[in-house]
This record gives structure tokens, sequence and C-alpha cells, in this order.
């Protein structure tokens, strides 16, 4: 079993619905962090949590420490949201060593 | 300011070849980490540099290394290029790592042949 999971894997949306991306992670960690990367491959680091929600714009990002589970929400859906988002994980006592899921590619539709 | 910088942007070369990719950080930031990215095993660690120093290090074989110079500035060598060695090699820095954010440069896509 991956240390870092995620779901779904594929996701297809409508401009302006309401996404959720899961992550959720096996091991213990000091910090979690979503990521975007855009085809062409250039990744964007997203939010760093270690506890409780964060929001940046349309981003909200949540993570249950106890649940060891994290979620991504993407408020008004825009086609320019279409990426890969990624989930990374830095597990405990390994000092900086991502582990990381394995993707959820998001369409948006116009 | 600045991004962080990676070249080349593209790299051809021949299995038993030896190659070396440059990172340079964002003016400021001392931790310079390495990944790989491959469709089949997604995005790996590679290992993490600050101030010089190795810090941590990834599952990946001797033929890959790295060094930091005293400007921050990276580079990773890989020897006796394999063809599973094509990839996206992407870095990233950060003030120090791992409690401050990170930036990714846009990647050197190696296509071994």
């Amino acid at each position: 079993k991956n240390e870092v999971e995620q779901s779904p894997q594929n996701l297809t949306a409508q401009e302006g619905e309401f996404i959720t991306i899961n992550c959720s992670y096996s091991v213990g960690i000091s910090a979690l962090h979503w990521l975007q990367q855009h085809p062409g491959g250039g990744i964007v680091s997203l939010f760093m949590l270690s506890s409780g929600k964060k929001k940046h714009g349309r981003l909200i990002a949540t993570i249950n420490i106890q649940e060891k589970h994290s979620s991504l929400h993407i408020t008004a859906s825009h086609p320019r949201d279409s990426a890969v988002y990624i989930c990374a994980v830095l597990r405990d006592n390994y000092g900086q060593n991502f582990v990381f899921g394995p993707g959820t590619r998001l369409s948006v539709l116009p | 300011k600045a991004g962080v910088t990676q070249t080349p942007r593209y790299l051809i070369k021949t299995r038993g070849q030896q190659v070396t990719l440059s990172c340079s950080p964002i003016s400021g930031h001392r931790s310079v980490s390495w990944y790989q990215q491959t469709p089949g095993q997604g995005l790996q660690f590679l290992f993490e540099y600050f101030s010089e120093t190795q810090r941590n290090k990834g599952n990946f074989p001797g033929r890959f290394s790295g060094r930091q110079f005293s400007n921050s500035r990276s580079e990773m060598n890989v020897s006796t290029l394999e063809l599973g060695d094509s990839a996206l090699y992407l870095c990233a820095s950060s003030l120090n790592a791992p409690n401050y954010g990170y930036t990714f440069g846009s990647g050197t896509r190696l296509t071994v042949v």
C-alpha cells in the first residue's frame, strides 16, 4: 500500500462547480503540501499545512492529523484550474524528505 | 524577484553517458532539493542540500549525485545513464526546509536514447 493516496485519480467538472480532492497518508508527518502541476511540468506549491485549515482565493485546504487525511477544495472552478494536483507529505524525523501522492488530474470544462 | 532557474530545459543523452543538471535557487534560499518525475513512479525525492551539505537522500542508486556551491546553486549528476533515467528532473528551493514553503523550478526534461 502506498504511504500517500489520493482520490479521485481523475476528475472532470463543469465550470463553476465545487471540487474536492482527498489525500490520506499512513505515516507520521511534520507537514503536508498541496502542489499544482500544469502541462509542461512546472509545479506551484499551493499550501503547506501542519494543522487546521488554510484559504487562498478560491482554494481551501484542510488537514485532520488524527484521521491522517487532508482535502483540497476549489470553489467556483474555472478552466484555468485544470491541472494535476499532488499531495506531498514530509515524514516525521526524516528532515526534508517528501513522499508524494500519485496526483489527481482535474479537467474543468467551460 | 527571479524564480528558481533550471538549465538546460531539455536534454537528450545516449545510454552510458553522464549528465549534469543545474539549479539556481531564489536569492537567499539556502535549501535546494531535487526530484525525479516519471510516468510510472510519479514524483520521487532525490536529495536535499543545505549550506553545501547533503542533509537528506532518497532511495536512488549511487549513480545519482549532487552538490551545492557556496552561492547555493546546486548541480545534480547522473553517471552511466540508463533508459529508465528518462524523466523530468525538478529542483525546489526554500529558505530552510521543512518549515518554510518551497518554490519549484520548471524542470529539465532528460531523454536517454
